[in-house]
This record gives C-alpha cells, sequence and structure tokens, in this order.
C-alpha cells in the first residue's frame, strides 16, 4: 500500500472554479511537498510544508499533522493550471528519501 | 540562471546497450538524486548522494550505476541488466538532504526497443 495517497486521482473543473487537492500519508513525516508536473514532463515545486499554511499567488497549501493530512487549494482556476499535481512527503530522522504520491491530474477548462 | 539540465530530452537504445543519462546543476547543491517514473505510479527513488565521491542505493537501484565525481554533475547508467528500462528519468538537487526542497530538471524520457 502506498504511504502517499492522493484524491482525487483525476479532476476535471470549469475556469474559475475553486480547487482543492487531497493528500493523505501514513507515516510520521518531517516535510511535505507539492509540486506540479506540466504535459512536458518538467516538475516544479510548489510548497514544502511541516506546518499550518502557505500561500502564493493563488496556491495554498494546508497540512494538519496530526491527522497526516494535507490540501492543495488553487483559487479562480485558470486552463494554465492544467498539471500533474504531486503530493511526497519526506521522513523524519536522517532519512533523505521522499515518497511520492500517485498524482492528481488536473484540467482547467476555459 | 541556475538550474538543472538534463540530456538529451529523448533518448532511444536498442535492448542489451548501457546508456549514459546526464545531470549537471549549478545551484551549488550537496544533493542530487535520480528518479524513476512510469505510467500510473508515483516517483521512485534510485540512487541519491550527499556529497561528492558517495551516493546510495535507493528503491529501486537493481540494473542501475552512478558516479559523483563532481559536485555539479550526476550521472546515471542504465545497464542492459535493467529488465523494463524505458521510461521518464527525473534528476533532482537540494541543498542538503533533510526536510530540504528538491528541485528538479526536465527530465529525459528513455525508450528502449
Amino acid at each position: 500500500k502506498n504511504e502517499v495517497e492522493q484524491s482525487p486521482q483525476n479532476l476535471t473543473a470549469q475556469e474559475g472554479e475553486f480547487i482543492t487537492i487531497n493528500c493523505s500519508y501514513s507515516v510520521g513525516i518531517s516535510a511535505l511537498h507539492w509540486l506540479q508536473q506540466h504535459p512536458g514532463g518538467g516538475i516544479v515545486s510548489l510548497f514544502m510544508l511541516s506546518s499550518g499554511k502557505k500561500k502564493h499567488g493563488r496556491l495554498i497549501a494546508t497540512i494538519n499533522i496530526q491527522e497526516k493530512h494535507s490540501s492543495l487549494h488553487i483559487t479562480a482556476s485558470h486552463p494554465r493550471d492544467s498539471a500533474v499535481y504531486i503530493c511526497a512527503v519526506k521522513g523524519g530522522g536522517s532519512n533523505y528519501k521522499l515518497t511520492f504520491g500517485k498524482g492528481t491530474l488536473l484540467t482547467v477548462n476555459p | 540562471d541556475g538550474g538543472i539540465t538534463q540530456s538529451p530530452k529523448y533518448l532511444f537504445r536498442k535492448e542489451g546497450q548501457n546508456v549514459t543519462l546526464s545531470c549537471e546543476q549549478n545551484l551549488n547543491h550537496d544533493a542530487m538524486y535520480w528518479y524513476r517514473q512510469d505510467p500510473g505510479q508515483g516517483l521512485r527513488l534510485i540512487y541519491y548522494s550527499q556529497i561528492v565521491n558517495d551516493f546510495q542505493k535507493g528503491d529501486i537501484a537493481e540494473g542501475y550505476s552512478v558516479s559523483r565525481e563532481k559536485k555539479e554533475s550526476f550521472p546515471l547508467t542504465v545497464t542492459s541488466a535493467q529488465k523494463n528500462p524505458t521510461a521518464f528519468y527525473l534528476c533532482a538537487s537540494s541543498i542538503g538532504g533533510r526536510a530540504y526542497e528538491q528541485y528538479f530538471g526536465p527530465g529525459t524520457r528513455l525508450t528502449v526497443t
């Protein structure tokens, strides 16, 4: 069983809609990352967080350590937001490894 | 501009041939990583290196080899022993290993026939 579960797997929205992508994990972590992968394949790091909430433009990421859950929100979605969004967690201690979710494919239609 | 470069973007090889994928970074990062991405699966760690001349196996190291002779470079060799080499390969780097943000390269799509 994957230690990182994302939902939904696929999400289609109309331009302007508020988007939420969820990530649940089963182990203690030191940090959680949200990544964006465009059709060309390159990956961009959106957020790295270990507690609370972070905001960058129209993107907001939250994490609840007790519930082992994180959400990525996109406000006023736009077709250029169409991409795969990937959640990844890093274990505690000296573990350098990231464990990745399978990703959520977001399509925003004009 | 600082960043990570991977070349080439597309690579085609015949079965039985070894192939080396390039990864270079000018971010002055100590740690570098190689991941493999297959359809419907999360990225999986092949190898990682925390400092020059040192590297460790990840989850799926069999059939792969790496070297870290320079801080900027972390090439990955896909050997003929790798049973299913066709995949998308991503290189990443970070300042250090612990809870540091990883920066990803554009990836190399390897097709072996």
